[in-house]
């Protein structure tokens, strides 16, 4: 089946210092992924869909200068997490899907990121 | 947009016990609802899925049904075991790719 591998799993930086984080389509070609912001004990908050050679979209209140997204191939997103601050720290996780609308979403595995 | 409710927010069940997970969402367009299981520190799996045009699916111990005049689906796990104690999450389909989160159920298993 489709995998989506993420990394790193957890990563601690310094206040001010940027974190990329990598989400890869190991057996299909994603045009589409989505990137996730999860708080402990709720739900998947959708930060915003990275296209496949053009910019990501952001969902509302999302700073797109914060959250740098680039998705230069088809297996390849990144999301980089500019001049982190603790309120950053949480689970960010990807997902890609494997067709369009009517297919499930494959998750990775998630990255805890620790801001100190 | 999409608007996806989940009930209950926690479940206990007795090992060996049924489960059952509802959620509403109020887009009729939606067509296709995933279930997805997070156990700790993990990303959400998929474990099954319905589309629109069928009222009822089922894998081993878990199924899962949609009443769409009602926009609700529900999901039923039997027979449960400690291993099924994780977070729940149902999804509906959005516009696009998008899809709609529920607000997870936390199921506790209890040997």
């Amino acid at each position: 089946g489709a995998v989506v591998s993420q990394h790193p799993s957890r990563v601690i930086c310094k206040s001010g210092t940027s974190v990329k984080i990598e989400c890869r389509s190991l057996d299909f070609q994603a045009t589409t992924m989505f990137w996730y912001r999860q708080f402990p004990k709720q739900s998947l908050m959708l930060m915003a869909t990275s296209n496949e050679g053009s910019k990501a979209t952001y969902e509302q209140g999302v700073e797109k200068d914060k959250f740098l997204i680039n998705h230069a191939s088809l297996t390849l997103s990144t999301l980089t997490v500019t001049s982190a601050h603790p309120e950053d720290s949480s689970f960010y996780i990807c997902s890609a899907t494997l067709t369009g609308q009517g297919s499930g979403y494959t998750f990775g595995s998630g990255t805890r990121l620790t801001v100190v | 947009g999409e608007n996806v409710e989940q009930h209950p927010s926690t479940l206990s069940v007795q090992e060996g016990d049924s489960a059952v997970i509802k959620c509403t969402y109020s887009d009729s367009a939606s067509n296709y609802f995933p279930w997805y299981k997070q156990e700790l520190g993990k990303g959400p799996q998929l474990i099954i899925d319905i589309r629109s045009n069928v009222g009822e699916k089922k894998d081993q111990r878990i199924a899962v049904t949609l009443n769409k005049t009602a926009k609700h689906f529900s999901l039923h796990i039997t027979e449960t075991q400690p291993e099924d104690s994780a977070v729940y999450f149902c999804a509906a389909s959005g516009t696009g790719n998008q899809f709609y989160f529920g607000t997870g159920t936390s199921l506790t298993v209890i040997p």
